[in-house]
C-alpha cells in the first residue's frame, strides 16, 4: 500500500524557517517525481514545487521561488521542502504528492497518490 | 506562466444530470492537462490526465477531452458520492505546473 506521511509543520513567526518531510512507502520511490501541493484554508489548489526521479528537473511555483528548496533522498524514500523567508501568504495545508511518471513537465502526467498535509501556520 | 480558467465555479445539479465542467488555458498544452476530485477535509483524488485518459479505479462515467488550451471533465451521470470540487491541472510549461481555480458541484 502506497502510504506518503508528511512532518514538519506547526505555528513559525514571518521570517523565520521551516523543514517539511515527507516519509515515502510501498512503491519504489526512485522512480517517479515527487511534488509539494499547498491549499490555504478555504482556497484552491497552488503546486509548490516538484522534483524529478534523479533530482536532475526541480521546479517551483513563482510565489516560492528564491524562498523555498525542494530536495530528496532516494535512499531514505524520503522528500523535502526547505521553507525560508516564511509570509503570512505561505500559511497553507502541505500535500507530499507522488507523480505517474518519472518526470513533470511537458510530460502526460499527474498526481496519484497524497499523503494527509502537515498544517504551516506562518504568524506573530 | 500558464494560466488555466475553469468555468463554472460553481454548479449545482441534481442525481442523475450530466455534468460538463470546462477549463481553459491561457496558451497551448497539448494534451499534458489532469483532473482532480477533492471533498471536503480529504486530499484530492486524480480522475484524468493525459486529457483523456481515466486512472484506474475511477468509475466510467468520468470522461476527458480536449487539446491545445480548451477541455472538459464530463459527469454522465452524477452521483451523490461526485458532489466534490473538481481542479484541472497543467503539466506543459517548462519547470512549473499550475492548477486551476476549481468548480465546486453541490446538489441542487
Amino acid at each position: 500500500e502506497v502510504q506518503l506521511v508528511e512532518s514538519g509543520g506547526g505555528l513559525v513567526q514571518p521570517g523565520r524557517s521551516l523543514r517539511l518531510s515527507c516519509a515515502a512507502s510501498g512503491f519504489t520511490f526512485d522512480d517517479y517525481a515527487m511534488h509539494w501541493v499547498r491549499q490555504a484554508p478555504g482556497k484552491g489548489l497552488e503546486w509548490v514545487s516538484g522534483i524529478s526521479w534523479n533530482s536532475g528537473s526541480i521546479g517551483y511555483a513563482d510565489s516560492v521561488k528564491g524562498r523555498f528548496t525542494i530536495s530528496r533522498d532516494n535512499a531514505k524514500n524520503s522528500l523535502y521542502l526547505q521553507m525560508n523567508s516564511l509570509r503570512a501568504e505561505d500559511t497553507a495545508l502541505y500535500y507530499c504528492a507522488k507523480d505517474i511518471m518519472d518526470d513533470f513537465w511537458s510530460i502526460p502526467g499527474g498526481f496519484d497518490y497524497w499523503g494527509q498535509g502537515t498544517l504551516v501556520t506562518v504568524s506573530s | 506562466d500558464i494560466q488555466l480558467t475553469q468555468s463554472p465555479s460553481f454548479l449545482s445539479a441534481s442525481v442523475g444530470d450530466r455534468v460538463t465542467i470546462t477549463c481553459r488555458a491561457s496558451q497551448g498544452i497539448s494534451s499534458y492537462l489532469a483532473w482532480y476530485q477533492q471533498k471536503p477535509g480529504k486530499a484530492p483524488k486524480l480522475l484524468i490526465y493525459a486529457a483523456s485518459t481515466l486512472q484506474s479505479g475511477v468509475p466510467s462515467r468520468f470522461s476527458g477531452s480536449g487539446s491545445g488550451t480548451e477541455f472538459t471533465l464530463t459527469i454522465s451521470s452524477l452521483q451523490p458520492e461526485d458532489f466534490a470540487t473538481y481542479y484541472c491541472q497543467q503539466l506543459n510549461s517548462y519547470l512549473t505546473l499550475t492548477f486551476g481555480g476549481g468548480t465546486k458541484v453541490e446538489i441542487k
